[in-house]
């Protein structure tokens, strides 16, 4: 099925550093968002991007819907310990539909 | 308990064998996603009902894989002759209203190991 390019796969971070990832498509999305996954549980939203070229805050975590449309941007500043989990991109075509998720990002945080 | 609830958390069966797999959305949720999770990867669609009808099946990989919603709440997910490469993690999500900026709020999913 088809996935979005997420990168990096894996990023091994100290405690208090700023981390970066990002998310490119072929194909032009409506929506993008960003998602947290921690062992056995299900993806949580942290932030939806409605707009190309949208800039959009939740706390530390800051993302942008990039202008093309078909790439979008996830950081996360000052990071925490419990900031360790996976993060995936997923962009929606329209509101309601199916969401296409990258391949997704692992976080880790050493104190 | 108000989050999207799954049965079985973890379901172990035999090759060959039928399994199903029961999602409970959150009350009042009109839309209901199932996605499949391989090892490693993200969440890949399966299917989408809106009410009791299945309002994009495109997902579905093959004629072995069948879902239904008969009073537009509780989803069953039913995979026939089970083979080792539907081993992986089946999400179920729900949302409000599917033409709203609504979010998909995910279950925690059920765990599938075909021997």
């Amino acid at each position: 099925g088809q996935q979005l390019n997420q990168s990096p796969q894996s990023m091994f971070i100290q405690e208090g550093e700023d981390v970066s990832m990002n998310c490119t498509s072929s194909s032009i999305f409506n929506t993008w968002l960003w998602y947290k996954q921690e062992p056995g549980e299900g993806p949580v939203l942290l932030i939806a991007l409605y707009k190309a070229g949208e800039l959009t805050s939740n706390g530390r975590l800051t993302a942008q819907f990039g202008i093309t449309r078909k790439d979008s941007f996830l950081n996360i500043s000052a990071s925490i310990p419990s900031d360790v989990g996976i993060y995936f991109c997923a962009g929606q075509l329209w509101q309601g539909g199916k969401l296409i998720f990258g391949q997704g990002t692992e976080l880790s945080v050493k104190p | 308990g108000a989050g999207v609830s799954q049965t079985p958390s973890n379901k172990v069966t035999e090759k060959g064998k039928y399994v199903e797999l029961r999602c409970d959305p959150i009350s009042g949720h009109t839309a209901l996603y199932w996605y499949r999770q391989s090892l490693g990867q993200g969440p890949e669609f399966l299917i989408y009902f809106q009410g009791t009808g299945a309002a994009d099946d495109s997902g579905l990989p093959n004629d072995r894989f069948f879902a239904v919603r008969p009073e537009g709440s509780v989803s069953t997910l039913k995979i026939q002759r089970t083979e080792r490469g539907d081993s992986a993690v089946y999400l179920c999500a729900s949302s409000l209203m599917p033409q709203a900026q609504e979010t998909q709020y995910f279950g925690p999913g059920t765990r599938l190991l075909v021997l």
